[in-house]
């Protein structure tokens, strides 16, 4: 069973500061995808990450995948209340196939 | 954009009442999932369905759970007869291929609550 670890699960920092959010893993994935999920919605999609060392920037967001696709990071630059949520990465395993393995989601409070 | 909806948005049921729960997949996509998470927990994978088969499904997915694409837009879980323990949100989700770079795009979700 692959498993997602996630830390921290819950973080609250000052509006302006600057926080990361980390995925691990001991498994290989052939691709990470970050979700934001709002209580009693749906998650939805920030980014997917394919490639060993790829980084990707959403507006104040980066994402970067680990060298050996077995982890990943999200930090968010000068964070905004607007930022406040639940944060998902979620991991295809190497071999084929798309069942995604989730973890257990970083709560971020962003206060004014 | 397109998205993937799901209907109802809430469901209340009695304990060994059999449920559907309706998804509409993203339109040019081909691969469905289903996911569910129970409060506090993790969202966890349940059954994935191609050309109206299932790929691969998990072991919660027993025989309690089918899954249908009864037309060409629609994409159905069932639970035949519901216990307490299924009460959860159940996530539909489609994605264009079935490769493990391929993103999954999730619906909003039904809340199911069995009584």
């Amino acid at each position: 069973t692959q498993l997602l670890e996630q830390s921290p699960q819950f973080l609250s920092i000052q509006e302006g500061e600057n926080l990361t959010v980390y995925c691990n893993s001991s498994s290989v994935f052939s691709s990470l995808q970050w979700y934001r999920q709002e209580p009693g919605e749906g998650p939805v999609l920030l980014v997917t990450v394919v490639t060993g060392g790829e980084v990707k920037k959403l507006k104040r967001l980066t994402f970067q995948f680990g060298d050996a696709r077995k982890d990943s990071s999200l930090h968010i630059t000068a964070a905004q209340p607007g930022d406040t949520g639940l944060y998902l990465c979620a991991g295809a395993p190497k071999a084929a196939g798309n069942k995604l393995t989730f973890g257990g989601g970083t709560r971020v409070l962003v206060k004014p | 954009e397109p998205e993937v909806t799901q209907t109802p948005s809430h469901q209340v049921t009695q304990m060994g009442q059999e449920v559907i729960l309706r998804c509409v997949p993203i339109s040019n996509h081909l691969y469905f999932y289903w996911y569910r998470q129970i409060l506090g927990q993790k969202v966890e994978f349940l059954v994935s369905f191609y050309n109206n088969e299932i790929s691969e499904k998990s072991e919660i997915f027993d025989d309690q759970f089918s899954v249908e694409r009864p037309d060409g837009s629609n994409f159905t879980l069932k639970i035949r007869s519901t216990k307490l323990e299924d009460s959860a949100m159940y996530f539909c989700a489609s994605s264009e291929f079935y490769r493990g770079t391929d993103t999954q795009y999730f619906g909003p979700g039904t809340r199911l609550t069995v009584l």
